[in-house]
């Protein structure tokens, strides 16, 4: 079955980078796009960006635009999203999601809590 | 600040329905395909309507979706116990050039 798994749990200071780990299998990476969303505690989902494998072209977030660098590697099936400049409201789960036509969001990973904290 | 405008709760009875808007604007919800998750508590989001209307495999037909000019509806009949969980509709934004959420609805079996 498809499924998306994630890297573990991290705990960065304000300044530091974070690079959350994506990787996939159960389908043609290149096939489709993978998008990532956060969600801070007790709040809504917030879309960072896209990336697609095959055409390695990417779209992000106004909001993340110069913060944001979103990769994947092909002969692992897994993509990557790093984050510069973390600041407290930073602080978040971070998902990956497959991602068809920017719009349909199927299946999830389980999440990655980045903490930003002095 | 979300583009999708939802309200923060519903509630209703077991067997009983409930009916959560997403309200838009035309260069979303008016202009693209609309979709929903379901968010059960301290698990990730899962597509529970696709395309506005259309619900993935396994997804019960207790659930389904409808658009309206630059509103969405999502309705949940016969309503259960384990729909208690948080909703999110989900679409393309063409001025924005981006993705967007609504602000979520939780929904609550008294």
């Amino acid at each position: 079955q498809v499924q998306l798994v994630q890297s573990g749990a991290e705990v960065k200071k304000p300044g530091a980078s974070v690079k959350v780990s994506c990787r996939t299998s159960g389908y043609t990476f290149t096939s489709y796009g993978v998008s990532w969303v956060r969600q801070a505690p007790g709040q809504g989902l917030e879309w960072m960006g896209w990336i697609s494998a095959y055409f390695d072209n990417r779209k992000y977030s106004q909001k993340f635009q110069g913060r944001v660098t979103m990769t994947t590697d092909t002969s692992t099936s897994t993509a990557y999203m790093e984050l510069r400049g973390l600041r407290s409201d930073d602080t978040a789960v971070y998902y990956c999601t497959r991602d068809l036509f920017s719009r349909i969001f199927d299946p999830w990973g389980q999440g990655t809590l980045v903490t930003v904290s002095s | 600040q979300s583009v999708l405008t939802q309200p923060p709760s519903v509630s209703a009875a077991p067997g009983q329905k409930v009916t959560i808007s997403c309200s838009g604007s035309n260069s979303n919800i008016g202009d693209n395909y609309v979709s929903w998750y379901q968010q059960l508590p301290g698990t990730a989001p899962k597509l529970v309507i696709q395309d506005t209307d259309k619900r993935p495999s396994g997804i019960p037909d207790r659930f389904s979706g409808s658009k309206s000019g630059t509103s969405a509806t999502l309705d949940i009949t016969a309503l259960q116990t384990g729909d208690e969980a948080d909703y999110y509709c989900g679409t393309w934004d063409s001025s924005l050039s981006a993705s967007v959420f609504g602000t979520g609805t939780k929904v609550t079996v008294l």
